[in-house]
């Protein structure tokens, strides 16, 4: 399975942009870069995913990189309500529901 | 829509005992699957089900037994309960189609 690297964990200041990077150096062609987050004592929630192309939704954007390498999900505006754990997971293709977690990157938002 | 439900949220069982997870999910999803999520780690793939009549095998299958009759449910069964079993359980499903997958709450299993 293609891994991820992601940092144990990161710190933001209520109202300011938080970029939160994810390493893939073994990613293939046919991966998708999938981002979900858990919010204290829920299951995994939905942010965002892509393939080639930056993504942007009502949540967060995806910054992916030219050669797919990394990408970078990023919180335009950090709240109190963003405090999570962030995984970020590779799926081969759209139809492969199998997901691998790692240990995700733990945001500290501060007010 | 109520989305993915799971049953019991809480649970304390003895070693050797055996009990089923329920979860079911009102998407008409073809995917499911079984997740644990042991103490300050991610969530670890135990068995998942392509479909109602097939499941197979993930990470982390050896204690657990499921079964999927129906598409709308996905029971875990533990066969003979041990303290390494203690965790957060976590299902989830997903269409082939849309590639979001939906967690449910998750149950929390102590076993003593």
């Amino acid at each position: 399975d293609a891994k991820t690297t992601q940092p144990n964990s990161m710190e933001s200041n209520e109202e300011e942009p938080v970029h939160l990077p994810c390493n893939h150096s073994t990613i293939s062609g046919t991966d998708y870069i999938h981002w979900y987050r858990q919010l204290p004592s829920q299951g995994p929630e939905y942010v965002i995913h892509g393939l080639t192309s930056n993504v942007n939704n009502r949540m967060a954007s995806l910054a992916i990189a030219e050669d797919r390498k990394s990408s970078t999900l990023i919180l335009h505006r950090a709240t109190l309500r963003d405090a999570a754990v962030y995984y970020c997971i590779l799926r081969v293709g759209l139809n492969n529901n199998d997901m691998r977690f790692g240990a995700g990157t733990r945001l500290t938002v501060k007010p | 829509n109520a989305g993915v439900t799971q049953t019991p949220k809480f649970q304390v069982l003895k070693t050797g005992q055996s009990m089923t997870l329920q979860c079911a999910q009102d998407m008409n999803h073809e995917y499911m699957s079984w997740y644990r999520q042991d103490p300050g780690m991610g969530l670890r793939l135990i068995h998942y089900s392509v479909g109602a009549g097939i499941t197979d095998q993930g990470e982390v299958p050896n204690g657990y037994n499921v079964s999927r009759s129906t598409t709308e449910d996905f029971p875990l069964r533990l066969l003979s309960a041990a303290p390494s079993q203690t965790s957060v359980y976590f299902c989830a499903s997903s269409s082939f189609r849309g590639g979001t997958t939906f967690f449910g709450q998750g149950t929390r299993l102590t076993v003593v």
